[in-house]
């Protein structure tokens, strides 16, 4: 079974700083997506960013980047220019094959003016 | 917003009893999934649903079911309620085409507490 850690319960950045979030997960499978989702308080899930598999080259959304490392299984979410709005929880989720998710236990982020 | 709406946002229930939860997908997405978010958790699998029929189930007891309709829309009913159901609970919907841009689209989520 696939199975997806964030390691880091909370983490915290000054305003317009760079923080990184770090996600690991476990898999048999070669073909698969990874994901980052946000819920800020309001509770709504809301994309992040997106990661095939097969591709070599780390996707970027505007201030959000990752680090795909698939040799390792890491999947690391970098916010660049943080600010009060990205305050939220952070949850690292993989998309098996057969279509279902898996998400992590999800990073805390606080953003300090 | 992304188009998935869910009720109701909260609930109120006694161990025992039965309940159900609906959600509305996003137009034009045949698959949903549901969710238990248990607090301070991450979201766990329930099942999910891809046109009426049932489509891959997580580790939850049959007392968890659900249902889809012709128009996407689905349920999930839960019988004999215990008390560590309590959870959030998420219905997600995707548009299944197998394409490297199917992304699940949460709802906002029913939150469920269980005396």
């Amino acid at each position: 079974a696939q199975t997806v850690t964030q390691s880091q319960p909370e983490m915290s950045v000054q305003e317009a700083e760079t923080v990184t979030l770090s996600c690991t997960y476990d898999t048999s499978e070669s073909d698969y997506y990874l994901f980052w989702y946000k819920q800020p308080p309001s509770r709504q899930m809301i994309l992040v960013i997106r990661q095939e598999a097969y591709k070599q080259q780390n996707a970027t959304e505007n201030r959000f980047s990752v680090n795909f490392q698939k040799a390792a299984k890491s999947f690391s979410l970098k916010i660049s220019d943080s600010q009060l709005g990205d305050a939220a929880m952070y949850f690292c989720a993989y998309r098996s094959w057969k279509d279902q998710f898996y998400f992590g236990t999800g990073t805390s982020l606080t953003v300090i003016p | 917003e992304t188009g998935v709406t869910q009720s109701p946002t909260h609930l109120i229930k006694t161990r025992g009893q039965q309940v159900t939860l609906r959600c509305s997908s996003q137009s034009g997405h045949n698959t949903v999934s549901w969710y238990q978010q248990a607090l301070g958790q991450g979201p766990q699998f329930i099942f999910q649903y891809y046109r009426e029929e049932e489509n891959g189930r997580g580790n939850f007891p049959p007392r968890f079911s659900g249902l889809q309709f012709p128009n996407y829309s689905s349920e999930l009913n839960v019988n004999a309620l215990e008390l560590d159901d309590s959870a959030l609970y998420l219905c997600a919907s995707q548009p299944r085409t197998n394409l490297p841009t199917d992304t699940q689209y949460f709802g906002p989520g029913t939150r469920l507490t269980v005396l």
